[in-house]
């Protein structure tokens, strides 16, 4: 178990539909990052926040938006689901401060299944 | 856009010691090496990290060649556990996010 707490752990939906993501990073740690995994891909790095404030863009779509909260947990809301928009998103976090040797620990995921 | 290039996938026999490779040609000064791996469709598992020392750990050791353009993830006695996919990742001290290319797929056979 990392500490990272992500949910709901399955999520399905229908195309045109808005979900959100919830992420509760582990005690102390004040980044949290965002990926997309489709089937048999790699990961694709979304987002990073770090205390509240959003560090580091990757590929992220314009439907997609998220945001870190004064709790520091993170919520990612995916909106105009489309079928491709499958896929599993993890959630990591890292402590203090932000530096490059902080290591990140992940979730167990999300899976959207977008029908 | 990753900036390593690992073999896609690798085996290894079961008690042996695997070596992953992993080119970083373009590393600067203050930029991390950083190995996750993936076990299924599992969170990915922090192994190990380093800037130009070899490290070890209770996973892994990890050597860095002197002009850090490459470095080797050595699991010293694989298990069928160990079968995973494997990321290397560069880091930098400027900008952490961590971009995760396409990893090695190591599979460790009886």
């Amino acid at each position: 178990d990392s500490g990272v707490t992500q949910t709901p752990k399955h999520l399905i939906t229908a195309t045109g539909q808005r979900v959100t993501l919830r992420c509760s990073p582990r005690s102390g740690d004040l980044s949290v990052y965002w990926y997309q995994q489709s089937l048999d891909q790699g990961l694709q790095f979304l987002i990073q926040y770090y205390n509240g404030e959003e560090r580091a863009k990757g590929n992220i779509l314009e439907r997609f938006s998220a945001q870190q909260f004064p709790d520091l947990h993170s919520e990612l809301n995916l909106s105009s689901l489309e079928l491709g928009d499958s896929a599993l998103y993890f959630c990591a976090s890292s402590p203090p401060p932000l530096r490059a040797n902080t290591e990140a620990f992940f979730g167990q995921g999300t899976r959207l299944t977008v029908v | 856009d990753a900036k390593t290039t690992q073999p896609p996938s690798m085996d290894c026999a079961e008690g042996r010691a695997a070596n992953l490779p992993c080119n970083h040609s373009t590393i600067s000064g203050n930029e991390y090496v950083y190995w996750y791996r993936q076990i299924h469709s599992q969170g990915p598992q922090y192994i190990i990290h380093g800037l130009k020392n070899n490290e070890t750990n209770e996973m892994a050791s990890l050597i860095i060649t002197e002009d850090r353009k490459s470095s080797t993830l050595i699991l010293p006695h694989a298990t069928l556990r160990d079968t995973a996919v494997y990321y290397c990742i560069v880091r930098s001290q400027t900008n952490n996010d961590m971009r995760f290319g396409a990893g090695t797929r190591l599979t460790v056979k009886p």
